[in-house]
């Protein structure tokens, strides 16, 4: 069974611009979450998606926005981008978000901001 | 909130020693807590995990278990090699007030094992 993909796996922007970032889940999984990692800040949680419906949000502010499609494909676009947006974003997706399910996470997209 | 607490890193080791990275965790329920490991430019793996009080996560010589009495997931491995040098995440997985459950991550512990 094919892993999480994630595309494109390294994108450099300048401040102000916008991006979207795509994660594809492992084949039945109905469930994607994504979450930034900095130095500063380790790993933290943006948002899950369930059945295309955002089920929780993390502490982040609204230029952060994501979407999941009929066959469980995510997408997660950032707006008006900062430095501090320089991250690198991990997608993960697991069968139907039960606590106790594992995430498998996607090698992640590396986002510069200049 | 729910947060996760590790020892600093980095740890340096010689091959074959004992490895003990230490991991202690808040939360308001039944969490069920997880080891991941990331490898330099890679996402993250799952190493083990243990979903209820007492539970043994185990793989790869790695154990870890889930004890709820000192709110602990301590990860060890009686023997490591310099393939096991990567940055260590212990996490928790609790359902999330309003809806859907979250990982929370403590900060990562970088092991460095060499020959």
């Amino acid at each position: 069974k094919a892993g999480v993909t994630q595309t494109p796996r390294y994108l450099i922007k300048t401040r102000g611009q916008q991006v979207t970032l795509s994660c594809s889940p492992i084949s039945g999984h109905r469930s994607v979450s994504w979450y930034q990692q900095t130095p500063g800040q380790g790993l933290q949680f943006l948002f899950e998606y369930f059945s295309e419906t955002q089920r929780n949000k993390g502490n982040f502010p609204g230029r952060f926005s994501g979407r999941q499609f009929s066959n469980s494909r995510s997408e997660m676009n950032v707006s008006t981008l900062e430095l501090g947006d320089s991250a690198l974003y991990l997608c993960a997706s697991r069968l139907a978000g039960g606590v106790q399910e594992t995430q498998y996470f996607g090698p992640g997209t590396r986002l510069l901001v200049l | 909130g729910n947060s996760v607490t590790q020892m600093e890193g980095p740890v340096t080791l010689s091959e074959e020693a004992f490895l003990t990275i230490n991991c202690t965790y808040t939360a308001t329920g039944y969490p069920s807590l997880f080891w991941y490991v990331q490898y330099p430019g890679e996402g993250l793996q799952l190493l083990l995990k243990a979903t209820k009080a007492d539970d043994k996560g185990s793989n790869k010589g790695f154990e870890a278990t889930y004890r709820k009495e000192t709110t602990s997931f301590h990860l060890e491995k009686g023997s490591v090699q310099v393939s096991d040098s990567a940055v260590y995440f212990c996490a928790l997985s609790e359902w999330v007030t309003g809806g859907g459950n979250k990982l929370t991550f403590g900060t990562g512990t970088q092991l460095k094992v060499e020959l």
